[in-house]
């Protein structure tokens, strides 16, 4: 079984502050696929980046950054000098080897995040 | 392009009733997912289709829910009869195969439809 945990329920930061989002995961499959989606006020979800398990390097996408450590199953995610527009929820996820009929993404509970202007 | 369209965004039904969420995918997008959003559970996968084939449905929560995709560009979800424990906020996304039927899970989801049962 897949399991994506956030333990953070809430973080709030001052705006410009540095903040992580933490997710640790648990799978049995050897390859897998890890992900982060963004939900704003206006309710859908957005696709912040993927990763594949072969793949440990860190990403950074403008003041976004990912750390993904295969060691300790966790895939943390960093933003760099909030601001207000970054106020949502973030959630992480995990998706099983891209085999057909096996299009499953398991989310995390998310982490609602408030940057304090 | 236009993105997911969900409708309606609001409903409001007393229980008992039949509720018919509707989804309008991403032309040319090969997948459809409806996920349920609720407090206690999270989001939850209830069924998802390729390419108009209902693939896998074992996360719908028992027989008064059914989902049906007649054509590429709609896709509906109905729950008959409705329970107070069915309020939550469903989503529609959709997402495109990069060929071989390869999974990117880049998911384009929808506002959602937030249903209340009273």
């Amino acid at each position: 079984a897949q399991k994506v945990t956030q333990a953070q329920t809430e973080i709030s930061v001052v705006e410009k502050e540095d903040v992580t989002l933490d997710c640790v995961y648990e799978t049995r499959d050897t390859t897998y696929y890890l992900f982060w989606y963004k939900q704003p006020p206006s309710g859908e979800l957005v696709f912040l980046i993927r990763r594949n398990s072969f793949d440990e390097q860190n990403e950074i996408s403008g003041r976004y950054s990912w750390n993904f450590q295969k060691s300790t199953s966790s895939f943390n995610f960093t933003i760099t000098a909030s601001q207000v527009v970054d106020s949502a929820v973030y959630f992480c996820a995990l998706s099983p080897p891209s085999n057909f009929g096996n299009e499953k993404l398991t989310f995390g509970t998310g982490t609602r995040l408030t940057i304090i202007p | 392009d236009a993105g997911v369209i969900q409708s309606p965004r609001h409903e409001v039904t007393e229980m008992g009733q039949e509720v018919t969420l509707r989804c309008k995918p991403i032309s040319g997008h090969d997948y459809l997912f409806w996920y349920r959003q609720t407090m206690m559970r999270g989001l939850e996968l209830l069924i998802y289709f390729n390419n108009n084939v209902p693939i896998d449905d074992s996360g719908m929560p028992e027989d008064r829910f059914s989902a049906k995709m007649p054509n590429a560009s709609f896709s509906t979800l109905k729950i008959q009869p409705s329970e107070p424990r069915d309020s939550a906020v469903y989503f529609c996304a959709s997402s495109q195969d990069r060929g071989h039927l390869i999974f990117t899970g880049e998911l384009f989801f929808g506002e959602g439809s937030r249903l209340t049962v009273l």
